[in-house]
């Protein structure tokens, strides 16, 4: 089964970029890489995802290794408000509606002012 | 638009009791999916319902079942709780199947402590 890998915490300053790494070395040609962030006291928060090419949005862009073995969560400028659980997630098809979803332990991101 | 809702946001049971969770989803998403969250086991995928059929399941034992309503709104019970079913319930919709939609919009959670 697919498993992914990420650093118990990582710290930044404000304004600052962050680089989260994720680590999925037995990743599958169709599994989907998706990135989420918990605040405090919240639910999960969908940031982005990607399958092999490099990806943009307004949140964040992410970096997809070329073997896709690992990939990379970049936050341009962190903010006080970007203080998180950043989950890496792999989603696998197995056909149909089937599919398995792996978790990541998450990343605590500590951002200083 | 309102976001996900749960009910009850707390809940205390203890063992041997059964319980159920509520989740309303954002109005005109189809498809609700329950997660598990414990401190040792991180976030841990249980089912998804869309159009009031299971789509998918994870590992989880029989105790816990779930529903969905021809509103869309869902309902997940516990039977039999045990200690170790202590977490934060979370439920996430979207508008089409995890299938066909990438993103999920997840509710605060339902915090149930089995005593």
């Amino acid at each position: 089964d697919a498993k992914t890998t990420q650093p118990n915490s990582m710290e930044s300053n404000e304004e600052e970029p962050v680089h989260l790494p994720c680590n999925h070395s037995t990743i599958s040609g169709t599994d989907y890489i998706h990135w989420y962030r918990q605040l405090p006291s919240q639910g999960p928060e969908y940031v982005i995802h990607g399958l092999t090419s490099n990806v943009n949005n307004r949140m964040a862009s992410l970096a997809i290794a070329e073997d896709r073995k690992s990939s990379t969560l970049i936050l341009h400028r962190a903010t006080l408000r970007d203080a998180a659980v950043y989950y890496c997630i792999l989603r696998a098809y197995s056909g149909g509606s089937n599919y398995k979803l792996t978790f990541g332990k998450g990343t605590l991101l500590t951002v200083n002012p | 638009k309102a976001g996900v809702t749960q009910t009850p946001r707390y809940l205390i049971k203890t063992r041997g009791q059964q319980v159920t969770l509520s989740c309303s989803p954002i109005s005109g998403h189809r498809s609700v999916s329950w997660y598990q969250q414990t401190p040792g086991q991180g976030l841990q995928f249980l089912f998804e319902y869309f159009s009031e059929t299971q789509r998918n399941k994870g590992n989880f034992p029989g105790r816990f079942s779930g529903r969905q309503f021809s509103n869309s709104r869902s309902e997940m019970n516990v039977s039999t709780l045990e200690l170790g079913d202590s977490a934060l319930y979370l439920c996430a919709s979207s508008p089409e199947a995890q299938e066909n939609y990438n993103e999920q919009f997840f509710g605060p959670g339902t915090r149930l402590t089995v005593l």
